[in-house]
């Protein structure tokens, strides 16, 4: 079955160090996006690619970036983790646009980061 | 930009009983799409429901039903027969035409069903 998965699912790391959450998935997928989700805000955007090579910014990319170098990878990678960093990261796909499209994302499980 | 609203942060409901979700956004657009999601206590997120602006006919999957008001920016979830395994945070999404496949979500709803 097809599935997207994260890794790590939980990890602490310390301030000023850089860090890289994997999202991989196998729906064969173009479009791809990263969340973060904090207590009363939801989920919010970080950034996006709907395909190899394309990035985009999301709501609240400072500190964030992505790389997109084939269809089943977008990892994200925090340059210099800070404490406000401290979240749940979400990863989700979803089909590119077409006739029948559902715009439907489906979510990996999750990676809880924690920054001392 | 866009805004997704929950006004309702925790709710509680017993079990078999009906409950409603509330969800209003704004938007200048004629076209888009609204959705329901569901996280339970795993952390997985899971759509329950969609719906499509220009389809008047309010969605329905089983127990879980829409109430969508476009004049009013509205889309409300109700769950009839609450089961307790519909214990989760509940968020609701929105769609533009105009913005490509991107999602906004509300802050979300915790729902407890208590037996």
């Amino acid at each position: 079955d097809a599935e997207i998965t994260q890794s790590p699912r939980h990890k602490i790391t310390e301030t000023g160090r850089q860090v890289t959450l994997a999202c991989h998935q196998t729906w064969n997928h173009n479009n791809m996006f990263w969340y973060r989700q904090d207590l009363g805000h939801g989920l919010r955007l970080i950034h996006y690619s709907y395909g190899v090579q394309d990035t985009n910014k999301g709501e609240v990319s400072d500190g964030y970036s992505v790389s997109r170098s084939n269809t089943e990878d977008l990892p994200l990678t925090l340059e210099s983790a800070a404490s406000s960093q401290t979240s749940v990261y979400f990863c989700a796909s979803s089909d590119r646009e077409g006739p029948s499209t559902s715009y439907e994302q489906y979510f990996g499980p999750g990676t809880r980061l924690t920054v001392t | 930009a866009q805004t997704v609203t929950q006004s309702q942060p925790e709710m509680s409901v017993q079990e078999a009983e009906t409950v409603t979700l509330s969800c209003t956004y704004d938007t200048s657009e004629n076209n888009y799409y609204l959705f329901w999601y569901k996280q339970p206590p795993s952390r997985q997120m899971i759509l329950v429901i969609r719906q499509e602006a220009y389809k008047q006919q309010n969605a329905t999957e089983n127990r879980f039903s829409v109430n969508f008001q476009k004049a009013a920016k509205s889309f409300s979830l109700k769950i009839s027969d609450s089961q307790l395994g519909d214990t989760a945070m509940y968020f609701c999404a929105f769609k533009g035409n105009n913005a490509g496949n991107m999602l906004t979500f509300g802050g979300g709803t915790r729902l407890m069903v208590k037996p």
